[in-house]
């Protein structure tokens, strides 16, 4: 257990309504990694974050944003849900340091776009 | 762009070995990982490898060829909980410390 909590675990929403996701971290890393997990594509980074107020894109972040106003928390939004972003989404953490940095995983949410 | 291969699923008998295989080509090379994800639940880390050769942890083992853009994850003394996919990720560079996954491997262990 690395200290990774994400809200909600489950959600189920319409298309084109909001969704925001919470990852919510207790060690004060300071990466922190949004990915997406699909049958037959596995695991696919969304955003990341390098710090406060500092994000990336990943390879699949269209629809997507991201913010960090504090350590702990990294927020993944939807802004207007599609179907094709009904998935399992996971929160990562980096841990670590001289070249043997790891991610750690949060529990996952399931979200279900109807 | 990134290409990380390894077979969709696997059977193994318990008490056995079981080698499951990860090829990858990728625009860079920092470090290669293993990670079990039993269904339902997130993936835990299981090894790392950053230079070629084996790396033992009980009774996982993880090897790894730079120059073949090759690793495999070695499970030894199959148990039932073993029973789960098997995902290979590589870093190809320092900094954000990405990862790219390939797809995974779904071991499943039989009595």
């Amino acid at each position: 257990d690395a200290g990774i909590t994400q809200s909600p675990r489950h959600k189920v929403t319409e298309t084109g309504t909001p969704v925001t996701l919470r990852c919510h971290q207790t060690e004060n890393h300071r990466y922190m990694y949004w990915y997406r997990q699909d049958p037959g594509h596995g695991l696919r980074l969304i955003h990341y974050s390098y710090g406060v107020k500092d994000t990336d894109k990943g390879e699949v972040s269209d629809g997507y944003s991201v913010s960090r106003s504090k350590t702990e928390d990294f927020l993944l939004t939807l802004e207007s849900a599609t179907s094709s972003q009904t998935s399992v989404y996971f929160c990562a953490i980096r841990v670590g340091s001289g070249g043997k940095e790891t991610q750690y995983f949060g529990p996952g949410t399931r979200l279900l776009v109807l | 762009g990134q290409n990380i291969d390894q077979p969709t699923e696997m059977t193994a008998t318990e008490g056995a070995i079981v080698q499951i295989n990860c090829t990858y080509q990728t625009s860079g090379f920092n470090g290669l990982f293993w990670y079990q994800q039993h269904a339902g639940e997130a993936p835990t880390f299981l090894s790392y490898n950053v230079l070629d050769g084996l790396e033992e942890k009980g009774r996982f083992s993880s090897f790894l060829s730079r120059s073949k853009g090759y690793s495999y994850l070695l499970l030894k003394e199959l148990q039932m909980k073993d029973s789960a996919s098997y995902l290979c990720a590589v870093r190809p560079q320092t900094g954000a410390n990405n990862l790219f996954f390939g797809t995974g491997t779904r071991l499943t262990v039989i009595p």
